[in-house]
């Protein structure tokens, strides 16, 4: 079946533009993670959704970072006013089950911002 | 808070040589630890995993071993091939949500 999918792949923003990140997880995923990754480094953990609650948002930079899950599937990350320091791959993952479990998070090929 | 240290790369290695990748965590409780792998031009995907002290993760010939005392997850592979190449990432998960990655290391196989 289809994997995870994020649009677009490969975004160009302007200093203080607003963008928004999709992600199409996998069919019947309860799981959800945004995941940042700056260049050479390893993903960091931005927010996680189970269904279409956030219970976690810790890793979210500053208030100018914001995601959703409104119907418990497809989810976005808007970032207002772009800053250069958001320069990286965002990373979305999802997994089959809920809560604390270690079930394997399938992740999307990712979206590459780059903000002049 | 919790954090991973894994070996930095690139390792460079010819073909049917002995891989080991080196990986210590720090973690409050008992975290479970993961190996992830990113093949050229493809996504992170899992390679194996361990949830508990002395578990072995394998998985396409890698191997870890989750080692409690002296807090470490080594990758190892007794015989390398070019398909290899990749970036390799350690990773824990602690009691919550959040999985912790380490830096990533470049393995470069040689034919």
């Amino acid at each position: 079946g289809a994997g995870v999918s994020q649009s677009p792949r490969y975004k160009v923003a302007k200093r203080g533009q607003d963008v928004a990140l999709r992600c199409d997880p996998i069919s019947g995923h309860v799981s959800l993670f945004w995941y940042q990754q700056a260049l050479g480094q390893g993903p960091e953990f931005l927010t996680y959704f189970q269904n279409e609650a956030q219970l976690d948002k810790s890793g979210l930079p500053s208030d100018r970072f914001f995601a959703e899950r409104p119907e418990g599937s497809v989810s976005t990350l808007k970032i207002q006013r772009t800053q250069q320091e958001d320069s990286a791959v965002y990373l979305c993952a999802s997994s089959l089950q809920g809560g604390r479990s270690t079930d394997t998070q399938y992740f999307g090929p990712g979206t590459r911002l780059t903000v002049l | 808070g919790d954090s991973v240290t894994q070996m930095e790369g690139p390792v460079t290695l010819s073909e049917e040589a002995f891989l080991t990748i080196n990986c210590t965590y720090t973690a409050t409780g008992y975290p479970s630890l993961f190996w992830y792998v990113q093949y050229p031009g493809e996504g992170l995907q899992l390679l194996l995993k361990a949830t508990k002290a002395d578990d072995k993760g394998s998985n396409k010939g890698f191997e870890a071993t989750y080692r409690k005392e002296t807090t470490s997850f080594h990758l190892e592979k007794g015989s390398v091939q070019v398909s290899d190449s990749a970036v390799y990432f350690c990773a824990l998960q602690g009691g919550g949500f959040k999985t912790i990655f380490g830096a990533g290391t470049r393995l470069f196989v040689k034919a």
